[in-house]
């Protein structure tokens, strides 16, 4: 079966704008979660959604948000870039926490 | 908090060596536990898991057992080869929790 897809694989944006990634998990998984990959503070997670309901937000600002939609596809956004936001922005499905996430190959963000 | 310790990298070994990462974990409840690898340019692959103490994971040659006691899950594998040259991560996810919590991760490169 197919697995997680995101769109772009990379992406070069400028200070101050902003940016939307997506991200498709495997046929029948309802939770997706996010995650940001950095040098500095390794993997770190921003948020999952569930059935369209955000469940759990990490501690990142507000310039970082996400939403889900019916069909489980799910999109975040980031606004106001900054330099510190370029990393790898990972999304993986599940169909139960304690079974384990499947990731999708990122997004590479790079912030001019 | 909950948290993941790996141990230090970079970690070089030769063909056929034996390796051992290892984890330590901290967590308010009862934890599952996860190692993941990630090659270059890709995402994360779910490498093993295990569920509840005392369980062994294993796939590819690589195995880990949940020690509840030491709170550890140390990777090993009896006998490397150049193609797992690769960054290794260690993870714990709590029930009810919906994220996953990852050590700074362990880069692994096996020459021949």
């Amino acid at each position: 079966k197919a697995g997680v897809t995101q769109t772009p694989r990379y992406l070069i944006k400028t200070r101050g704008q902003q940016v939307t990634l997506s991200c498709s998990p495997i046929s029948g998984h309802r939770s997706v979660s996010w995650y940001q990959q950095t040098p500095g503070q390794g993997l770190q997670f921003l948020f999952e959604y569930f059935s369209e309901t955000q469940r759990n937000k990490g501690n990142f600002p507000g310039r970082f948000s996400g939403r889900q939609f019916s069909n489980s596809r799910s999109e975040m956004n980031v606004s106001t870039l900054e330099l510190g936001d370029s990393a790898l922005y990972l999304c993986a499905s599940s169909s139960g926490s304690l079974d384990g996430y499947t990731f999708g190959s990122g997004t590479r963000l790079t912030v001019v | 908090g909950n948290s993941v310790t790996q141990m230090e990298g970079p970690v070089t070994l030769s063909e056929e060596a034996f390796l051992t990462i290892n984890c330590t974990y901290t967590a308010t409840g009862y934890p599952s536990l996860f190692w993941y690898v990630q090659y270059p340019g890709e995402g994360l692959q779910l490498l093993l898991k295990a569920t509840k103490a005392d369980d062994k994971g294993s796939n590819k040659g690589f195995e880990a057992t949940y020690r509840k006691e030491t709170t550890s899950f140390h990777l090993e594998k009896g006998s490397v080869q150049v193609s797992d040259s690769a960054v290794y991560f260690c993870a714990l996810s709590l029930q009810g929790a919906q994220k996953l919590v990852f050590g700074q991760g362990t880069r692994l490169t096996i020459n021949p």
